[in-house]
Parts: C-alpha cells; sequence; structure tokens
C-alpha cells in the first residue's frame, strides 16, 4: 500500500524558514516525480512544487520560486520542502503527493497534509 | 504558464441528478488533465486521469472528456458521498495550475 506522510509543518514568524519532509513507503520512491502543493484556509488547491524521480528536474510555481527548495532523497524514500522568507501567505495546509511516472503524470497518491502557520 | 478556467464555481443538486463540471485550458493540453475529488478536512483523491480514463477503485458513474482546451466531468447520478469540492489540474506540463474549484452541495 502506497503512503505518504508528511512533517515538520508548524508556527514561523515572516522571514524565517522551514522544512518539510515526505516520507513515503509501498512503491518504488526513485521511480515516481513526487509534488507539493498546498491549501490556505478556506481556499482551493495550489500547485506549488515537483521533482523528477532521479532528482535531476525540478519545478516551481512563481509565488515560491527563488524561496522554496525541492529535493529527494531515494535511499531514505523521502521527499523535502526547504522554504524560507516565509509570508504570511504562506500560510496552508502542504501535501505531498506520488506523480504516477518518473517526471510527471496525475497525483494518484497523496498524503494527509502538514499545517505550516506564517505569523508573529 | 497554463491557466485553468473551472466552471461553475458550486452548484447545488439532489441526490440523482447528473452534473457536469468543465474546464477550459488557455492552450492545448493534449487530454493530459486529471479531476481531483476533495471532501473537507481531507487529502485530494485522484478521479479521472489522462482526461477519460478511471482511477482504479472510483465508481462508474464517474466519467471525462474532452481533449485540447475543453474538459467535462460528469457524475452520472449524484450519490450522498459525493458532495465535495471538484478539482482539474493540467498535467501537461510545469508549472501545473488547478482550476479554482467547484464545490457541489446538497439542494
Amino acid at each position: 500500500e502506497v503512503q505518504l506522510v508528511e512533517s515538520g509543518g508548524g508556527l514561523v514568524q515572516p522571514g524565517g524558514s522551514l522544512r518539510l519532509s515526505c516520507a513515503a513507503s509501498g512503491f518504488t520512491f526513485s521511480s515516481y516525480a513526487v509534488t507539493w502543493v498546498r491549501q490556505a484556509p478556506e481556499k482551493g488547491l495550489e500547485w506549488v512544487s515537483a521533482i523528477s524521480g532521479s532528482g535531476v528536474s525540478t519545478y516551481y510555481a512563481d509565488s515560491v520560486k527563488g524561496r522554496f527548495t525541492i529535493s529527494r532523497d531515494n535511499s531514505k524514500n523521502t521527499l523535502y520542502l526547504q522554504m524560507s522568507s516565509l509570508r504570511a501567505e504562506d500560510t496552508a495546509v502542504y501535501y505531498c503527493a506520488k506523480q504516477v511516472a518518473m517526471v510527471g503524470g496525475a497525483a494518484d497518491s497523496w498524503g494527509q497534509g502538514t499545517l505550516v502557520t506564517v505569523s508573529s | 504558464a497554463i491557466q485553468m478556467t473551472q466552471s461553475p464555481s458550486s452548484l447545488s443538486a439532489s441526490v440523482g441528478d447528473r452534473v457536469t463540471i468543465t474546464c477550459r485550458a488557455s492552450q492545448g493540453i493534449r487530454n493530459d488533465l486529471g479531476w481531483y475529488q476533495q471532501k473537507p478536512g481531507k487529502a485530494p483523491k485522484l478521479l479521472i486521469y489522462g482526461a477519460s480514463n478511471l482511477q482504479s477503485g472510483v465508481p462508474s458513474r464517474f466519467s471525462g472528456s474532452g481533449s485540447g482546451t475543453d474538459f467535462t466531468l460528469t457524475i452520472s447520478s449524484l450519490q450522498p458521498e459525493d458532495f465535495a469540492t471538484y478539482y482539474c489540474l493540467q498535467d501537461y506540463n510545469y508549472p501545473r495550475m488547478f482550476g479554482q474549484g467547484t464545490k457541489v452541495e446538497i439542494k
């Protein structure tokens, strides 16, 4: 059974940093792209970032480019999102999701999400 | 970035109704589109991939159609468990873009 478990969320001050993790199990992690999606309170889904199975290719939404860094450790079956220069508008539940292919495709399995709150 | 325009933003329907949600891409995306269902406090769930392919385990009352720029999600006979918010997502290129969502409510 595919499982994705996010962690690392919490309260952080504006301008601060936070690193999210997503522990994967139940599939060959290195064979699939993975992605981060967030949802601000009472808002719709927003795609944030994705990384290919090898980790060579990374992609970002304009809203986070230059502030967030996606990475993965295939030896640990773990996905990361390093977030810096955080703003109030980054407050959201952050989900990681497995995609159906090495470089992209639909997101067929999702974690339960981790809440990030940016506030002073 | 490709923009996804989803409509309506909300709708009220009764159990047994046929429901249709549309999504329009700002440029052609072949059939690289997925539909997701989200219930309050839960993670999204993939319903349809490749515009018209039913994800494993999803009831057959859900169907998708379209190609290029115009896409449709249809629920043939709405069930109580289908009241949720539905999103389209283009996976043609990066950056990915979701539609604004359609909240399906009980009439």
